[in-house]
């Protein structure tokens, strides 16, 4: 069974401060993992994957990820945090090797970005 | 281009009746699936359609069914409504069903079971 872990409810981080969202996964096999975010009333959108490859991910938005297969982990990073950052995100996984795209999310994280 | 659409927006029930909801996939997709949000919740699977067949099933019980039609777009279908039902129901479409690929998200349905 794949699973993910955010295991903070609420982050909040002041604007042009560089922000951090953890996620941590579980899978049997090698993963795909991304982050999406979710505004007020709306679907969630794409932000960026980590599918093969360079362990550092270039998203939208100036959003980046680190994979670390060792740590099991793919924080969501970036470098100034602007306000209207301010929303839910969600990381998620995917088996490799279960076929079909079915994802499991985590149960997310508010980000706050005051000014 | 339109993104995913899904319909209604907004429906309201009570226990024990039945609801269908909508969707159609983003222009060029043939693969939909379909996400439970309880209120506090991450996503959580319910069903993948691809070829008018259920490919994929989650955790849910048989009250849960759906359908895809020839155009792509597809519908849920939920039996006998419980209160727990209540949540954000979306539908996400993808060009195809491979594992390495991106979903792209309709708005939702908010379904409040009474």
């Amino acid at each position: 069974a794949q699973s993910v872990a955010q295991p903070e409810d609420q982050v909040n981080v002041a604007e042009g401060n560089p922000l951090t969202v953890k996620c941590t996964y579980s899978v049997s096999g090698n993963p795909y993992l991304f982050w999406y975010v979710q505004y007020p009333n709306r679907g969630l959108q794409f932000l960026l994957k980590y599918i093969t490859g360079d362990n550092l991910v270039k998203g939208s938005y100036g959003f980046e990820a680190e994979f670390n297969k060792s740590q099991t982990s793919f924080h969501l990073k970036k470098p100034s945090a602007l306000v209207s950052d301010s929303a839910l995100y969600f990381c998620a996984v995917r088996d490799k090797a279960g076929g079909g795209n079915k994802l499991t999310f985590g149960t997310g994280t508010q980000l706050k970005v005051e000014l | 281009d339109a993104g995913v659409t899904q319909s209604p927006t907004h429906l309201i029930k009570t226990r024990g009746q039945q609801v269908t909801l909508r969707c159609s996939p983003k222009s060029g997709h043939d693969t939909v699936s379909w996400y439970q949000q309880a209120l506090g919740q991450g996503p959580q699977f319910i069903f993948q359609y691809y070829e008018e067949e259920e490919r994929q099933r989650g955790n849910f019980p048989d009250r849960f069914s759906g359908h895809q039609f020839p155009n792509y777009s597809s519908e849920l279908n939920v039996n006998a409504l419980l209160l727990g039902d209540s949540a954000l129901y979306l539908c996400a479409s993808s060009p195809t069903k491979g594992a390495n690929e991106k979903l792209f998200f309709g708005s939702g349905t908010q379904l409040s079971v009474l």
